[in-house]
């Protein structure tokens, strides 16, 4: 089993709806929690960065981490054609440790006009 | 601009050769890494460097080679040691220890073995 699950997709939504993304992981140690965009042949780029629970907010983003079940989220409100990306997501046990990344392997998202 | 230069774009390599993939930024980041990706898998660390003249394995090092003598620039050298090398390779920097999770990639090395 994967320390980090997330589900590939593809998800394909119609412009305007409201998206969300999430990953599941087993490492209890786990505390700080990102969020990276990707589009197609290109490198990822950090979208949401948080520590331990709850939630933030940045614009139409929101992340949401739940530890008590080891679940975390990404809402898109008001979905745009330019959000169909990849979107991966990222966790570390220590904020210090960039070499400690764990990712998950990416859902697809695909939003219609 | 600032940002993570990463060359060449596509390359190809037939079986045996060894290839050097390129990595320069100007954010003046101490920390630099190098990430393999393939379909349907999550990022994987190859190397990282948190300063000049010092690296690290990360979980996948074997057929892989790093050296970072200058703290632009942290090139990777894929060896025929790598037994399935044909991936797309994602360099990044961070910009010190305490936001080490707040990596910037640059675009990426699409490598094919022939």
């Amino acid at each position: 089993q994967k320390e980090v699950e997330q589900d590939p997709g593809p998800l394909s939504v119609p412009e305007g709806a409201i998206v969300s993304l999430n990953c599941t992981y087993s490492n209890s140690a786990f505390q700080y929690f990102m969020w990276y965009r990707q589009y197609s042949r290109k490198g990822p780029e950090l979208l949401m960065y948080t520590y331990s629970s709850g939630n933030k907010e940045d614009g139409r983003f929101t992340a949401q981490v739940d530890k008590s079940s080891k679940y975390i989220s990404l809402f898109i409100r008001d979905s745009q054609p330019s959000d169909s990306a990849t979107y991966l997501c990222a966790m570390s046990a220590m904020g210090n440790a960039g070499n400690m990344l764990t990712f998950g392997g990416g859902t697809r998202l695909m939003v219609k006009p | 601009d600032g940002g993570i230069t990463q060359s060449p774009k596509y390359l190809f390599r037939k079986e045996g050769q060894n290839v050097t993939l390129s990595c320069e930024q100007n954010l003046n980041h101490d920390a630099m890494y190098w990430y393999r990706q393939d379909p349907g898998q999550g990022l994987r660390l190859i190397y990282y460097s948190q300063i000049v003249n010092d690296f690290q394995k990360g979980d996948i090092a074997e057929g892989y080679s790093v050296s970072r003598e200058k703290k632009e620039s942290f090139p990777l050298t894929v060896t025929s040691a790598q037994k399935n090398p044909t991936a797309f390779y994602l360099c990044a920097s961070s910009i010190d220890r305490a936001r080490a999770g707040e990596l910037f990639f640059g675009e990426g090395s699409r490598l094919t073995v022939l």
